[in-house]
């Protein structure tokens, strides 16, 4: 069974700081996607990647996929209250199904 | 391009019912997942249909059961309600289906399910 690890699963820290959180496997994926999800709203993708070691940015996100397309990370640079929300990322094989890990919940401090 | 469109929002039920939660995707995408959201559990995958066929099928009892319709409009039934399906069940929408290895979803708001 393939699962995806997020950690920390809780994180709070004050307005400008720099954070990373992390999505790992054993499992390799094809792609991975980032979403985050704000309360009673459904999650908005923020970015699909797909190349191991590849790095992409939006803006103060920085999202990175591991050499062997098993895990990835998302920094934050200079966190500012409207990045609060769930972070989720989910993974893709070809013949199977996706699946998501239980998210990493962050709250940026004015 | 409008969005994800689920119906209704919110949903009170009375355990031992069934209840019918309908998702209209993106123009175009003619893939439709569902999704159970819970605290405890995060998000967990219930189905997947493209061009009208369930591709895939997550571990759900036989009371959670969905279709898909020629426009790509899907409809989510769940029978004999009981407390613990309480949840926000999503509707997600892609151009891709699960299979190709392409995951990027455009969800839905989501329909609040709340059993008494």
């Amino acid at each position: 069974t393939q699962l995806l690890e997020q950690s920390p699963q809780f994180l709070s820290i004050q307005e400008g700081e720099n954070l990373t959180v992390y999505c790992n496997s054993s499992s390799v994926f094809s792609s991975l996607q980032w979403y985050r999800q704000e309360p009673g709203e459904g999650p908005v993708l923020l970015v699909t990647v797909v190349t191991g070691g590849e790095v992409k940015k939006l803006k103060r996100l920085t999202f990175q996929f591991g050499d062997a397309r098993k895990d990835s990370s998302l920094h934050i640079t200079a966190a500012q209250p409207g990045d609060t929300g769930l972070y989720l990322c989910a993974g893709s094989n070809r013949d199977d199904k996706i699946i998501f890990g239980k998210g990493t919940r962050l709250h940026i401090l004015p | 391009k409008a969005g994800v469109t689920q119906t209704p929002r919110y949903l009170i039920k009375t355990r031992g019912q069934q209840v019918t939660l309908s998702c209209s995707p993106i123009s175009g995408h003619r893939s439709v997942s569902w999704y159970q959201q819970t605290p405890g559990q995060g998000l967990q995958f219930l189905f997947e249909y493209f061009s009208e066929t369930q591709r895939n099928k997550g571990n759900f009892p036989g009371r959670f059961s969905g279709r898909q319709f020629s426009n790509s409009r899907s409809e989510m039934n769940v029978s004999t309600l009981e407390l613990g399906d309480s949840a926000l069940y999503l509707c997600a929408s892609s151009p891709y289906e699960s299979r190709a290895g392409r995951a990027e979803a455009f969800f839905g708001q989501g329909t609040r399910l709340t059993v008494v």
